[in-house]
């Protein structure tokens, strides 16, 4: 069956970079988007981007834009997420869930990443 | 892109029915028919219930259904079930590659 597995938890300061892996088994790691949802403490779901594992195509949300880098490497089913210049309002559990292009429908355990100095 | 607009919460009891409304617009749920719906559990990662407005995947039992009019779609859960008291999102596709999720409501069984 489908599973994502993500990285664990890290603690960044303010201004520094993260980068959240998401290995994905069970399918073909090329037929299916993945995107990148985070969740801070108490908040909501909030889509981040997705990546077309395929061809290496990426579309982030217009307030991540020049922020956030989805990449992947298809030697080893792993899609990445890496997120710069980190402020305190990053702190998020950070999802990775695979589908179409229109919805994601198995997601990963989610990744902690906590900004504070 | 502004998130979708859910009610904070709702509440209903066991065997009863409940509808979370998601509204959007003309740019994303009224354009597309692809509005996704999610059930999530405290301290667990969200659960597909619904895509393509009304379809069920499999193993998600049919007291689940989803309907959109014009720029507002919703959930119904019929039968309501203790298990059933969880937080459940909207997403939406939004064109150019893009998603948009709701702000989530809170069901109190």
């Amino acid at each position: 069956q489908v599973h994502l597995v993500q990285s664990g938890a890290e603690l960044k300061e303010p201004g520094a970079s993260v980068k959240v892996s998401c290995k994905a088994s069970g399918y073909t790691f090329t037929t299916q988007y993945i995107h990148w949802v985070r969740q801070a403490p108490g908040q909501g779901l909030e889509w981040l981007g997705c990546l077309n594992p395929s061809s290496g195509f990426s579309k982030s949300a217009q307030k991540f834009q020049g922020r956030v880098t989805m990449t992947r490497d298809m030697s080893i089913f792993t899609a990445y997420m890496e997120l710069s210049r980190l402020r305190s309002e990053d702190t998020a559990v950070y999802y990775c869930g695979r589908g179409t292009l229109e919805r994601p429908d198995y997601w990963g355990q989610g990744a902690l990443v906590t900004v504070s100095s | 892109q502004s998130a979708l607009t859910q009610p904070p919460s709702v509440s209903g009891s066991p065997g009863q029915s409940v509808t979370i409304s998601c509204t959007g617009t003309s740019s994303d749920v009224g354009a597309y028919n692809y509005v996704s719906w999610y059930q999530q559990h405290p301290g667990k990662a969200p659960k597909f219930l619904i895509s393509d407005v009304n379809k069920r995947p499999s193993g998600i039992p049919d007291r689940f259904s989803g309907s959109k009019s014009g720029s507002t779609a919703s959930l119904t859960i019929s039968g309501l079930q203790a298990e059933d008291e969880a937080d459940y999102y909207c997403c939406s596709y939004a064109g150019s590659y893009t998603l948009v999720f709701g702000g989530g409501t809170k069901l109190t069984v």
